[in-house]
């Protein structure tokens, strides 16, 4: 069965300390993996997709890497307008429909 | 307004009766989804559609109706609310199927709220 985990649940920062955001996942034959930032009482917002292990992109203070097990979210420097929910999402299923893990709620403290 | 729009945004009703929410899409994407979130449970897929009357089950169907007359519209009715349908309802669109090219795009989502 796919499945994406992420972790951590929570996690706090005070800004200008960097971290990572982690997604591992299960799938049969990864067809991308997608990272979304969503903020209280909005939808999420698409940032980045990833398709193959050892491809990375960069948006800003964001930076998503892929293996074949796990995706990173690396947060460089993070502002307090950085706080938001971000959830992971691979590709699965007969229909290739996304599945998406719960998310992880990063507060950036000033 | 180019978007993607859902309505209402927050929604009460009893349980046992029907509601719909509504989901509008602007850039005539092919592919449209209805996704729950709850906590502990992240987004599940409830329905989605190819094209404009092709429409299949997701995740959690049990419950749900939708229909896909045209290709900007994808409604979803409940057709007998139960508590444990007391979510939030967001509605996608993408281009391709599973998003290949820029992910889905969501809506603002509908706080629906069973009593």
């Amino acid at each position: 069965e796919d499945q994406v985990t992420q972790s951590p649940e929570a996690l706090r920062l005070q800004e200008g300390e960097s971290s990572s955001l982690n997604c591992s996942y299960t799938v049969s034959g990864l067809r991308g993996l997608f990272w979304y930032r969503q903020d209280p009482g909005k939808g999420p917002e698409f940032l980045f997709t990833l398709y193959s292990a050892g491809e990375e992109k960069e948006k800003e203070r964001l930076k998503a890497t892929l293996t074949k097990k796990e995706s990173f979210l690396h947060i460089t420097a993070p502002k307090p307008e950085d706080s938001a929910t971000y959830l992971c999402a691979v590709r699965g299923g007969s229909q290739g429909n996304l599945i998406f893990g719960k998310g992880t709620k990063l507060s950036v403290k000033p | 307004d180019a978007g993607i729009t859902q309505s209402p945004r927050y929604k009460i009703t009893e349980t046992g009766r029907q509601v719909t929410l509504m989901c509008h899409q602007t850039w005539s994407h092919s592919y449209m989804f209805w996704y729950r979130q709850d906590l502990g449970h992240g987004l599940r897929l409830i329905y989605y559609s190819a094209a404009a009357d092709i429409t299949d089950k997701g995740e959690v169907p049990d419950g749900y109706v939708v229909s896909r007359s045209k290709t900007e519209n994808f409604p979803l009715t409940l057709e007998s609310a139960t508590r444990s349908q007391t979510s939030v309802y967001f509605c996608a669109s993408s281009e391709q199927a599973g998003g290949l090219l820029g992910g889905y795009t969501f809506g603002s989502g509908t706080r629906l709220t069973v009593v």
